[in-house]
């Protein structure tokens, strides 16, 4: 089983729709948990990090349900700018950070 | 805001050859690390580095691989025989602990 798991797309949606991404991590000893975006051939920049309260960012809301091992983010109001990669991440028990394969989001106009 | 700088941005370099990766990490920051992303594939662990030594490596980072921090700003990553199928970007990154990790523009390297 991969460490962090999420189905890459791509996901294309037009303008305004709203859009979830989903992601299952392996450790269940995994401490933190984050959504990083990245840009093509550019850096991953964290978007936010995940609580199991949940929480919300703006147009952005991240969920996390440690029992299923299960991280969300949805999207709301979706523009063209978020049109990127979005990468799940665990951090390991020793602080490293794992990365998902990534999910591809396209916003068309 | 405090960035993470890395030089070069392209390196392009023959098989065999030896290549230095630089990063200049946040200035108050503790913990360094090295991270690579092959074309189309997630972005890997490579090596992290903590009180002037290795803290973990991953299976990639072989004897090929080293990284120093040669001065209080700079922190290294050396590649000694470059193949093929070490061209990739190359991120460092750094972070302070409890704090989120920032990541650096990243290294694209070239093996031809």
């Amino acid at each position: 089983r991969k460490e962090v798991e999420q189905d890459p797309g791509p996901f294309n949606v037009p303008e305004g729709a709203t859009v979830a991404f989903n992601c299952t991590y392996s450790n269940s000893a995994s401490q933190s948990f984050f959504w990083y975006r990245q840009d093509c051939r550019k850096e991953p920049k964290l978007l936010m990090s995940v609580y199991s309260s949940g929480n919300e960012d703006g147009r952005f809301t991240a969920q996390l349900n440690r029992a299923s091992q299960y991280i969300s983010l949805l999207i709301r109001d979706s523009k063209l700018s978020d049109s990127a990669t979005y990468l799940c991440v665990v951090t390991s028990n020793t602080g490293k950070l794992i990365f998902g394969q990534g999910t591809t989001l396209q916003v068309k106009p | 805001e405090p960035e993470v700088t890395q030089t070069p941005s392209h390196q392009v370099t023959q098989m065999g050859q030896e290549v230095i990766l630089r990063c200049v990490p946040i200035s108050n920051h503790l913990y360094f690390y090295w991270y690579r992303q092959i074309l189309g594939q997630k972005v890997e662990f490579l090596v992290s580095f903590y009180n002037n030594e290795i803290s973990e490596k991953s299976e990639i980072f072989d004897d090929q691989f080293s990284v120093e921090r040669p001065d209080g700003s700079n922190f290294t990553l050396k590649i000694r025989s470059t193949k093929l199928e070490d061209s990739a970007m190359y991120f460092c990154a750094s972070n302070d602990g409890p704090g989120g990790y920032t990541f650096g523009s990243g290294t694209r390297l070239t093996v031809v």
